[in-house]
């Protein structure tokens, strides 16, 4: 089983729709998550952090289930500038370990007008 | 707002030839990583140091690779004897605090070998 899996996409929708991703992790000691969002050939950039209560930044929603190990990125109001390959991230902290990344393998969002 | 500066941003180099990828983490962070992704594929994590020593390392990150922090600014990759199949983006990361703080990552260097 992958440590990270996402919906395989691509999602390609409206300007001003609303799509949501999934994606769930293996090692239930992860203690922290995050999205980034990837454009193409550039670096990962933080978009949010995952917190168990939920969380929402402007027209991002994230949500994550501890007991299903769950993630959920939601985007509504879809613009064309949020066409990037969103990037599911967790990280395992303890013991000798000092916060190792796990990425998903990205889900790919073309936004269109 | 800070951010993690890599140079070159494109290395393109021989096969056998050994490189060094050069960093500046964000000053007041203490963690400091590297990651890599070959073309396609996912990002996948290399190594992560702390205090001046490794901290934690993955299987691709072998004898070929070293890191080191050789002054108060900058954190380096070094890959030697480099291989066809080094060829990705590498990524160098850092973080203020590991675990709970997420990690702000460099715009990468593209690594071609030839």
């Amino acid at each position: 089983r992958k440590e990270v899996e996402q919906d395989p996409g691509p999602f390609n929708v409206p300007e001003g729709a609303t799509v949501a991703f999934n994606c769930t992790y293996s090692n239930s000691a992860s203690q922290s998550f995050f999205w980034y969002r990837q454009d193409c050939r550039k670096e990962p950039k933080l978009l949010m952090s995952v917190y168990s209560s939920g969380n929402e930044d402007g027209r991002f929603t994230a949500q994550l289930n501890r007991a299903s190990q769950y993630i959920s990125l939601l985007i509504r109001d879809s613009k064309l500038s949020d066409s990037a390959t969103y990037l599911c991230v967790v990280n395992y902290a303890g013991g000798t370990s000092y916060g190792k990344l796990t990425f998903g393998q990205g889900t790919i969002l073309t936004v269109h007008p | 707002e800070p951010e993690v500066t890599q140079t070159p941003s494109h290395q393109v180099t021989q096969m056998g030839q050994e490189v060094i990828l050069r960093c500046v983490p964000i000053s007041n962070h203490l963690y400091f990583y590297w990651y890599r992704q070959i073309l396609g594929q996912k990002v996948e994590f290399l190594v992560s140091f702390y205090n001046n020593e490794i901290s934690e390392k993955s299987e691709i990150f072998d004898d070929q690779f070293s890191v080191e922090r050789p002054d108060g600014s900058n954190f380096t990759l070094k890959i030697r004897s480099t291989k066809l199949e080094d060829s990705a983006m590498y990524f160098c990361a850092s973080s203020e605090v590991a675990g709970f703080q997420p990690q702000h990552f460099g715009d990468g260097t593209r690594l071609s070998i030839l």
